[in-house]
Formats: C-alpha cells, sequence, structure tokens
C-alpha cells in the first residue's frame, strides 16, 4: 500500500518558468511533509518541510501549498533554474519518526 | 567535517558473499537510518535505531543485519548477496526519533551483485 503518491514522475520546464511537483497522502496520522532534493551522484537534502496547521511555506523561490481536508500537498519551484534540474521527493512523517517517501519526481530545466 | 559518512561508495561482489557498510555521523543526532534506492530511484526505508536500539525494521529480509555499537555508527552487514540487493543504500540521521525532525543522508553506497 503506497501511502504518498507522488506526480509527475519526470517534469521538463523552460528556464524562468514554474516546475509544480504534487502528493497525496492517505494515512491522517502523517503530522510533518518535508520535501527533499536530490542530485546524481548525492544523498537527498532536505529543501523545504510544512506543518498541516499551515497551507503555505515559502522559502525563496521554493513553496509548499498544504490541503489539509484533500490530503495533498505541493511544491512550487518560481523562476525555474537549470541548477534546480535534480529528483524531488516528497515524505510524510508522522510520531513514531518513520518517514514514507514518494516514488519521486525528476525535474529537468531547460536553458 | 562530513555530517554523515559512508564506506565504501561503491561496492562490487558475487553473488552468495557477505558484505557490510559502515556510516557514521558527527551531528550528535539521536537517531539513524538505513534507506534503500533501486534503479527507478524510489526510496524505501529498511530499519531505524534510536539510541542503539531499534525502532523501525521494515519488511526486509533476514540475511541483513543492522548494527548500532554507539548512537553515532549504524552498520549494515548483509549476508549472501542476492541479485536483486543491487542498488544504492543511504544512511540518514536525525536529531531525535519523532516528527518534524530534519533527516540528513550520508552521501550512499552504491552495492552492485554480480
Amino acid at each position: 500500500q503506497q501511502q504518498v503518491k507522488q506526480s509527475p514522475q519526470s517534469l521538463i520546464v523552460q528556464k524562468g518558468g514554474i516546475s509544480i511537483i504534487n502528493c497525496a497522502y492517505e494515512n491522517t496520522a502523517f503530522d510533518y511533509f518535508p520535501w527533499y532534493q536530490q542530485f546524481p551522484g548525492k544523498g537527498p537534502a532536505l529543501l523545504i518541510a510544512i506543518r498541516p496547521d499551515v497551507s503555505e511555506k515559502k522559502e525563496g523561490r521554493f513553496t509548499i501549498s498544504f490541503n489539509k481536508s484533500a490530503k495533498q500537498f505541493s511544491l512550487h519551484i518560481m523562476d525555474s533554474q537549470p541548477g534546480d534540474s535534480a529528483t524531488y521527493f516528497c515524505a510524510a512523517s508522522m510520531s513514531a519518526g518513520k518517514s514514507t517517501f514518494g516514488d519521486g519526481t525528476t525535474l529537468t530545466v531547460k536553458p | 567535517d562530513t555530517a554523515v559518512s559512508q564506506t565504501p561508495k561503491y561496492l562490487v561482489t558475487q553473488m552468495g558473499n557477505d558484505k557490510s557498510i559502515k556510516c557514521e555521523q558527527n551531528l550528535g543526532h539521536d537517531t539513524m537510518y538505513w534507506y534503500k534506492q533501486d534503479s527507478k530511484k524510489f526510496l524505501k526505508i529498511m530499519f531505524s535505531y534510536n539510541n542503539k536500539e531499534l525502532i523501525i525494521n521494515e519488511t526486509v529480509p533476514n540475511r541483513f543485519s543492522p548494527k548500532s555499537p554507539d548512537k553515532a555508527h549504524l552498520n549494515l552487514h548483509i549476508n549472501s548477496l542476492e541479485l536483486g540487493d543491487s542498488a544504492v543504500y543511504f544512511c540518514a540521521s536525525s536529531l531525535h526519533v519523532g516528527t518534524r525532525n530534519e533527516q540528513f543522508f550520508g552521501p550512499g553506497t552504491r552495492l552492485t551483485v554480480l
């Protein structure tokens, strides 16, 4: 049973465009929703995270939108740059500490 | 000054062999994890230790045995390696167990079983 569904699997965006990656979860016990960024040959690194009591969080060009009633959250990358090309994972975690990751989205930003 | 380090970075071995991957974190974190990332980049948790105690043990073959000699180290031993074990294995750590804990990942160990 996949508890966190991520889409799209891959995404190609022109430089300066907006990249949008969506995730949906099933378990209402999740209460922390981080996004990780992974470059080839590297480990994932935390990009931005949100709690369910907040509907939006913005850090620079990266914004998480959270819809608790729909059990969905999304990552928006404004003014996408070639350096943003990476694999992005959404995740959801609960008090036991276990994080469930989405299947990842490979983002390619074309110059 | 690497936060989470793993050795070796690459591991190529034959089917049936036994191998170990070592992980160390110098962040003073209480909790450590092992993840497996397959060729499709799917990231799945395998184990988690908090202060040397196993707290998460996913459905992983018992050929995989984690060991935590202290809270800064979490090693992964794999017996009787199979072709399907080929993957990148990531160690990670977080300050505490529980939510809202940022996980810091190591650089990964690429295991290839021939």
